[in-house]
């Protein structure tokens, strides 16, 4: 166990619906990424918040939306949902702001039909 | 722009032989080089990293090299088990982009008994 929480690990749904994907960092993070990984592609960065703020955004579609609480855990929203949508969604944490490596959560598989 | 090379994206060795995977980066102001092991069905987990004051690390079977000049770092298995077996990625740190990471698209490697 990581640390780093992830809920559902997998999540079916129809073509134009709406999910929530939810990470609760490893006690003590700050920082709160998200990632990408298709079928054969690398890790794709999606956005990252730090201490409840927004910090970078990388490869994010508009369909797509994140925010981090007061407590720290994280949701990612992807509505309007297309086939192409369907990966393995990674949540990381860390301490500082880009210090050092990442811890990783064990993902949610979203497949989209 | 940001970008991380990797090489080989499959990797076969049989149990005992040394592997090796390279990476390549872009930005010489990059400062720290961490690598992951993802595991099936797992989140990527952090193995080793590597600092730009150093030139290698080394950790029981598990070495990283790093070459500044060339921009290349490079991670040795060796003596390599059946369970190293997964799909390891390499990534660097970008100070002029926010300290994000950017990762290198995997290598897939499989140690055959």
């Amino acid at each position: 166990d990581s640390g780093v929480t992830q809920t559902p690990k997998h999540l079916i749904t129809a073509t134009g619906q709406r999910v929530t994907l939810r990470c609760s960092p490893r006690s003590g993070d700050l920082s709160v990424y998200w990632y990408q990984q298709s079928l054969d592609q690398g890790l794709q960065f999606l956005i990252q918040y730090y201490n409840g703020e927004e910090r970078a955004k990388g490869n994010i579609l508009e369909r797509f939306s994140a925010q981090q609480f007061p407590d720290l855990h994280s949701e990612l929203n992807l509505s309007s949902l297309e086939l192409g949508d369907s990966a393995l969604y990674f949540c990381a944490s860390s301490k500082e702001w880009g210090l050092n490596g990442y811890t990783f959560g064990s993902g949610t598989r979203l497949t989209v039909v | 722009g940001e970008n991380v090379e990797q090489h080989p994206s499959t990797l076969s060795v049989q149990e005992g032989d040394s592997a090796v995977i390279k990476c390549t980066y872009s930005d010489s102001a990059s400062n720290y080089f961490p690598w992951y092991k993802q595991e099936l069905g797992k989140g990527p987990q952090l193995i080793i990293d590597i600092r730009s004051n150093v030139g290698e690390k080394k950790d029981q079977r598990i070495a990283v090299t790093l070459n500044k000049t060339a921009k290349h770092f490079s991670l040795h298995i060796t003596e390599t088990q059946p369970e190293d077996s997964a799909v390891y990625f390499c990534a660097a740190r970008y100070p002029n982009t926010g300290n994000q990471f950017y990762f290198g698209t995997g290598t897939s490697l499989t140690v055959i008994p």
